[in-house]
């Protein structure tokens, strides 16, 4: 079965920090993988999405994050983050070429940057 | 463009009542919508896909009969939770597919939520 982990429950930054959020998933065929944040009181939107081709995958505000197909990993990055990156950010994964958007997510990361 | 609306966003109620939870796609048309369920501190989980004009979806593990689906219209999804008991408390977010996008990686537009609490 197909599985996302986030390893960081809860990030704190300073503002001009760099980040990188991590996303493992398990799955043995050839996925999709996506990120969404979920700003607060907002709904979830989508940040960035990989499905094939370069795997560096750049989206808005800034970010950016690397399939690692060896790693099973999606990690998010972002150089330096502002106060407005303030936000839940999950990793999401569907099975590639499958009839479905079926999406499984991550737990999520609580992103909290300081001023 | 493309904005889904949940209603109500929060809702309490006494235990034993069934409690409708609304799902609108306000600018587009979508042919499949799907309803998530949200503990704390953990992952969204699909319930649920609902196809207009066609039963819903059930994933494994989820009571039909406890979570009815209703996707009557192009724009319009609801889910009903029948006899709610506290354990049924949770955050409930639906999202939907722009009509005719079809495939894994079509972006899902997803609601605002509802928080259920059950007492």
């Amino acid at each position: 079965a197909q599985s996302v982990s986030q390893h960081n429950h809860h990030v704190i930054l300073s503002e001009a920090a760099s980040l990188e959020l991590g996303c493992n998933y398990s799955y043995g065929g050839t996925v999709n993988l996506f990120w969404y944040v979920q700003y607060p009181g907002q709904h979830l939107q989508l940040l960035l999405k990989y499905f094939s081709g370069d795997p560096l995958v750049k989206g808005i505000k800034g970010f950016e994050a690397e399939f690692i197909k060896s790693k099973f990993s999606f990690n998010l990055r972002k150089p330096s983050v502002q106060w407005s990156d303030t936000a839940e950010y999950f990793c999401a994964v569907n099975a590639a070429g499958g009839a479905t958007n079926k999406l499984i997510f991550g737990t999520g990361t609580l992103l909290a940057v300081q001023p | 463009g493309a904005v889904v609306s949940q209603h109500p966003s929060r809702v309490i109620c006494k235990s034993g009542t069934s409690v409708k939870i609304e799902c609108r796609s306000l600018d587009f048309q979508a042919t499949t919508m799907f309803w998530y369920r949200q503990f704390p501190k953990q992952s969204l989980m699909l319930m649920a896909t609902s196809n207009e004009g066609s039963k819903a979806t059930y994933e494994q593990g989820v009571e039909k009969d406890k979570f009815l689906i209703n996707h009557a219209s192009l724009t319009l999804s609801t889910l009903t939770v029948t006899s709610a008991h506290p354990e049924d408390s949770s955050f409930y977010i639906c999202s939907a597919l722009l009509k005719g996008n079809r495939g894994p990686n079509q972006p899902q537009h997803f609601g605002d939520g509802t928080r259920l609490s059950i007492l």
